[in-house]
């Protein structure tokens, strides 16, 4: 069965305090990942998308790279104001149609 | 300054009433999608169009759920009838394709009691 896992699945960071979020996925086949944040009471915003293993993307403190079975998004010296829930989404093609599964997100609070 | 409009933000009905949710995308986009979000599923994708056209709806409950785009402008769900397992944020999204990132809408919040 096609799955997306998010881990962890809460994090509190110090305010510069680096770490990493992971989205591990089993799809039969990956036609694309896409990150998106989501703060309290608003849909998605859309962050990034990688299409193929060994690519990375960044904007501002973050960086999202993909494996041919994980996508991790690395946050660099964060701010109170990446406090949100992060989403990985993974796109697949079957039988014809694309599908899109959510992960479950990370919480992830910066402490000032 | 543009954004997917959802209306309404929130709504409270009684289990068994009918319910419609409108969704504006941006202007230029082709396709738009439908999603469910809740605290145990997370958000889950009902159904999306391109070029107005239905191309997959088979997250969606068929015998109560419809999901039509009447024109370019306008997105449409519909709940008939409403159950209280229906209480859910439902997002609208838009993308220029159906293989790029979309952009959600604020969001419906749907109580029903």
């Amino acid at each position: 069965e096609d799955q997306v896992t998010q881990s962890p699945e809460a994090l509190r960071l110090q305010e510069g305090e680096s770490s990493s979020l992971n989205c591990s996925y089993t799809v039969s086949g990956l036609r694309g990942l896409f990150w998106y944040r989501q703060d309290p009471g608003k849909g998605p915003e859309f962050l990034f998308t990688l299409y193929s293993a060994g690519e990375e993307k960044e904007k501002e403190r973050l960086k999202a790279t993909l494996t041919k079975k994980e996508s991790f998004l690395h946050i660099t010296a964060p701010k109170p104001e990446d406090s949100a829930t992060y989403l990985c989404a993974v796109q697949e093609v079957a039988s014809g149609t694309y599908k899109y599964i959510f992960g479950t997100g990370t919480r992830l609070k910066v402490l000032a | 300054d543009a954004r997917v409009t959802q209306t309404p933000r929130d709504k409270v009905t009684e289990m068994g009433q009918e319910v419609t949710m409108r969704c504006q995308p941006i202007l230029g986009h082709n396709t738009v999608f439908w999603y469910r979000q809740t605290m145990m599923q997370g958000l889950e994708l009902l159904a999306y169009f391109r070029n107005r056209a239905p191309l997959d709806d088979s997250g969606m409950p068929k015998d109560r759920f419809s999901a039509e785009m009447p024109d370019a402008t306008l997105a449409t769900l519909k709940i008939q009838p409403s159950e209280p397992r229906d209480s859910a944020v439902y997002f609208c999204a838009s993308g220029l394709e159906v293989d790029t990132e979309a952009f959600f809408g604020q969001g419906t919040r749907l109580t029903v009691v």
